[in-house]
């Protein structure tokens, strides 16, 4: 069946650092699925962060920004410089929309 | 901006009781999900609904489970009768034609 694979959490790294979360799936039910990520911060209800649904295009979002990648299979979520208040779990995820398959999430720390 | 409610957020009951768990979707949207996470494991698709029918369900959905949305009031889903494998946290979610789709904050329930 499809399926996504991330980074496994928790991540933490430090204000103003770079972050990469990495994110692979498999799509083997649809040829050209939808990928997401979702984020989740703390006390609130899952949000879309950013999604890309044409290979080789890049979506971005709140400075995050990630790759849909269809000869390496990946969707690696990016951000230059996190703050605090990106501290989150982070979700990728593919579709098509109707149906959409999670990965397990990843746990992002910022410390200040 | 737009938002999914699902209402209660926690419920607790006893195996073999009845569930029914709601779900306020976004007003003008048509497509209509459950999703299903066991705590500490990835969030994963039931169902999804359009225009009065389930359209798609994952091996999840058992015999027990039913939804609906009676003249587009809230989209429900009832579990009759539960089990104790039941005890999740439930997200709803709705979308616009394939749009990726909008979360609740989920409704966690207990089956003791």
């Amino acid at each position: 069946g499809d399926s996504v694979t991330q980074t496994e959490g928790p991540v933490t790294v430090s204000e103003s650092e770079s972050l990469i979360i990495n994110c692979t799936y498999s799509a083997t039910s649809i040829a050209y699925p939808n990928l997401f990520w979702y984020v989740r911060y703390p006390g609130e209800g899952l949000q879309l962060l950013l999604k890309v649904i044409t290979a080789g295009q890049k979506g971005s979002s709140r400075g995050f920004e990630a790759t849909y990648n269809k000869e390496t299979t990946s969707f690696h979520l990016q951000k230059a410089s996190v703050q605090e208040s990106d501290s989150a779990v982070y979700y990728c995820a593919l579709g098509p929309a109707n149906k959409v398959v999670f990965g397990t999430g990843t746990r992002l720390q910022v410390l200040p | 901006g737009p938002k999914v409610l699902q209402i209660p957020s926690h419920q607790i009951i006893d195996m073999g009781q009845m569930v029914t768990l709601n779900c306020d979707p976004v007003s003008n949207h048509l497509y209509f999900y459950w999703y299903k996470q066991i705590l500490g494991q990835q969030m994963e698709f039931l169902v999804n609904f359009y225009n009065g029918k389930v359209m798609e369900k994952s091996k999840l959905f058992k015999d027990q489970f039913s939804v609906e949305r009676p003249d587009g009031s809230y989209f429900t889903l009832k579990i009759q009768p539960t089990a104790l494998e039941d005890s999740a946290v439930y997200f709803c979610a709705s979308s616009s034609n394939n749009q990726a789709p909008l979360f609740g904050e989920g409704t966690r329930l207990s089956v003791l």
